[in-house]
């Protein structure tokens, strides 16, 4: 597609519950980015795909987060027994492999979690 | 610990007018930095960047400037127009940190017409 696609746009969840969020990135665009944006705060790391490389996990806050990635396609961010505090946008970015930091970033998915 | 400090949570300019934001660091191992645009709904958008061996840099209406002594970098605007509305977030990173990058919370700008 011609950019970066998020769905859903909007979740909310019941506390306690999983949830699924997913990321189709710019055809080509070997590197991926997930990062989260809580209310009155910056856009915080959470992971990063770059080819075929281990993944950087460095920024999940716990074991209750994880993402996949197939390849250098679809990624999926997984929060597992959701806590008011997952209650963010959660923003995928995904970037070409001859630009450091040229992310392009999708519009978002917006977790409410009640 | 917010290596990326953007103070002021809004600001206000008339059109035409320059619109000036600002961004201190803490980490004095940043050496590359750049500033996104987000409207509401919708992403982030790179709008300019700038390296640790620069002292400014310039796109049309948008101009970088970074002093390192200071670790404060500024966005500046000229002339701002209504379209320029949006939130400014500066972002921060470094070689050894990958191509992770730290942001600031962000400053919403309003330019009235």
């Amino acid at each position: 597609g011609a950019g970066v696609s998020q769905s859903p746009s909007n979740k909310v969840t019941e506390k306690g519950k999983d949830v699924e969020l997913r990321c189709d990135p710019i055809s080509g665009h070997t590197a991926l980015y997930w990062y989260r944006q809580r209310l009155g705060q910056g856009l915080e790391f959470l992971i990063y795909f770059q080819g075929n490389s281990a993944p950087d996990k460095s920024g999940l806050p716990s074991d209750r987060f994880s993402a996949e990635r197939t390849g250098e396609s679809v990624s999926t961010l997984t929060i597992q027994r959701t806590q008011q505090e997952d209650s963010a946008v959660y923003l995928c970015a995904s970037s070409p492999p001859w630009t450091d930091y040229g992310y392009t970033f999708g519009s978002g998915t917006r977790l409410t979690v009640v | 610990d917010q290596q990326v400090k953007q103070n002021s949570p809004s600001l206000s300019v008339q059109e035409g007018r320059i619109s000036i934001l600002n961004c201190d660091y803490t980490n004095s191992m940043f050496d590359y930095f750049l500033w996104y645009k987000k409207y509401p709904a919708e992403g982030p958008t790179f709008l300019i960047s700038i390296s640790s061996i620069k002292d400014k840099n310039e796109d049309g209406r948008f101009t970088v400037f970074l002093n390192k002594s200071a670790k404060h970098l500024s966005l500046h605007i000229v002339p701002s127009q209504p379209g320029d509305s949006a939130v400014y977030f500066c972002a921060a990173s470094y070689k050894e940190y990958g191509n992770k990058l730290v942001f600031g919370a962000g400053t919403i700008l309003r330019v009235k017409s």
